[in-house]
């Protein structure tokens, strides 16, 4: 079992809908978990970061933690072209800088 | 714009040879992490450098090894390249607060023929 997991996708949605990208963790020793989108080419840039268990919204984005179910998502609400890339996951392990990655989904936004 | 600037951009190597990568931390942070990214996957933690010394070490051989500086930037060398190397090598900077969000530099794209 990877400590990370994310279905790879794709993930297709309609332009302005909501994007639902979902992941577990295997450590129940973590404690923080962030979400990261990489553009094809480019390095991962965060997006979100979260704690403690319930939502936290920024803007369009919303992160959501159950330590209970070991299960993150990320939700993007009126999905824009502009979002489609590929969203990381990953769990802080030992400290923020060990991070754990899964592998990945691919999100494209159809206009 | 992180603060994090890697460099070179891309690199060419073959088989063998054995290859340099540069970071320059943010100004400020003492900590450096290292990260491979092979094609289709999430990146991988190699090593972490915290005040010149390593700090943590993921799942690389040795061939796999790195340096900070005073001025706490990095390097990672790679001795003895295998085609597998190639990937996307990522550096993040900061002050090493346990809940510090991590923020990479734009990468070395490594190719090993």
């Amino acid at each position: 079992q990877k400590e990370v997991e994310q279905n790879s996708g794709p993930l297709s949605v309609p332009e302005g809908a909501i994007a639902s990208l979902n992941c577990t963790y295997s450590d129940r020793v973590s404690q923080s978990f962030f979400w990261y989108r990489q553009y094809s080419g480019k390095s991962p840039e965060l997006i979100m970061s979260i704690y403690s268990n319930g939502d936290k919204e920024d803007g369009r984005f919303t992160a959501q933690l159950n330590k209970a179910s070991q299960y993150v998502s990320l939700l993007i609400r009126d999905s824009q072209p502009s979002d489609s890339a590929t969203y990381l996951c990953a769990a802080a392990r030992g400290g923020a800088q060990k991070l754990v990655f899964g592998q990945g989904t691919r999100l494209t936004i159809n206009p | 714009e992180t603060g994090v600037t890697q460099s070179p951009t891309h690199l060419i190597k073959t088989r063998g040879q054995q290859v340099t990568l540069r970071c320059s931390s943010q100004s400020g942070h003492n900590t450096v992490s290292w990260y491979q990214q092979a094609l289709g996957q999430g990146p991988q933690f190699i090593f972490q450098y915290y005040r010149e010394e390593e700090n943590g070490r993921g799942n690389f051989p040795p061939r796999f090894s790195g340096l900070q500086f005073p001025n706490y930037s990095s390097e990672l060398n790679v001795n003895a390249l295998e085609l597998d190397d190639s990937a996307l090598y990522l550096c993040a900077s900061s002050t090493g607060g346990s809940n510090e969000k991590l923020f990479f530099g734009s990468g070395t794209q490594l190719s090993v023929l």
